[in-house]
């Protein structure tokens, strides 16, 4: 079964550094997502793209964001300068016109 | 806001009893998803329902949706303490939109 793949699992980063998450989406689907939770928090979207741009993003999605596909099958969160409160599992999903599926996540731990 | 809210936040049952968690939104939907999450983990799709839909069964979740009411239930029945986990409901607005996720039911099954 298709699935959406995100490396890595797990990244521990300096507060300040640049951070890219990567994901493979579903290779057939059209929209592309990233979300982000907070430990013990609920899922919160941050963008999404389509057509090689970003359709939608979130009050959470400052200046500090960006979202790239660079090939036909990645697409890349980046988070430039991070900051403490950057600290959550980031997922990634991609969708059909009906389901969306996520990733298993990438926990980014900022110290 | 679309986002949702479930009930109850918490959930603890014996095995082999059910298990019903609630789900209600805030506008117009194009699809309901229910997500299974295990602690610090990734999101699992378990179930999806249409806006013309009312009720749908997969093994043993069952999924119901009233949209005059906004609201969504999903029934895990014989629960296992495997099925221990945070429960999600992710609303769409319309086809290709972004999903907003609730604020999740966390369930105990114990054995």
């Amino acid at each position: 079964e298709p699935e959406v793949t995100q490396t890595p699992s797990h990244q521990v980063t300096q507060m300040g550094q640049e951070v890219i998450l990567r994901c493979v989406p579903i290779s057939n689907h059209l929209y592309f997502y990233w979300y982000r939770q907070i430990l013990g928090q609920k899922v919160e979207f941050l963008v999404s793209f389509y057509n090689n741009e970003i359709s939608e993003k979130s009050e959470i999605f400052d200046d500090q964001f960006s979202v790239e596909r660079p090939d036909g099958s990645n697409f890349t969160l980046k988070i430039r300068s991070t900051k403490l409160e950057d600290s959550a599992m980031y997922f990634c999903a991609s969708r059909t016109w009906t389901e969306a599926f996520f990733g298993q996540g990438t926990r980014l731990t900022v110290v | 806001s679309q986002q949702g809210e479930e009930d109850p936040q918490a959930l603890s049952i014996q095995e082999g009893e059910n298990a019903t968690m609630n789900c209600s939104y805030k506008t117009s939907i194009n699809n309901l998803q229910w997500y299974r999450q295990n602690s610090g983990r990734g999101l699992v799709h378990l179930i999806l329902i249409r806006s013309n839909e009312r009720e749908k069964h997969s093994g043993r979740l069952r999924v119901t949706l009233d949209t005059s009411k906004k609201s969504s239930s999903l029934l895990i029945t014989a629960s296992r303490a495997a099925d221990t986990a945070s429960y999600f409901c992710a609303t769409d607005a319309r086809a290709g939109n972004q999903f907003y996720f609730g604020t999740g039911t966390s369930l105990t099954v114990i054995p």
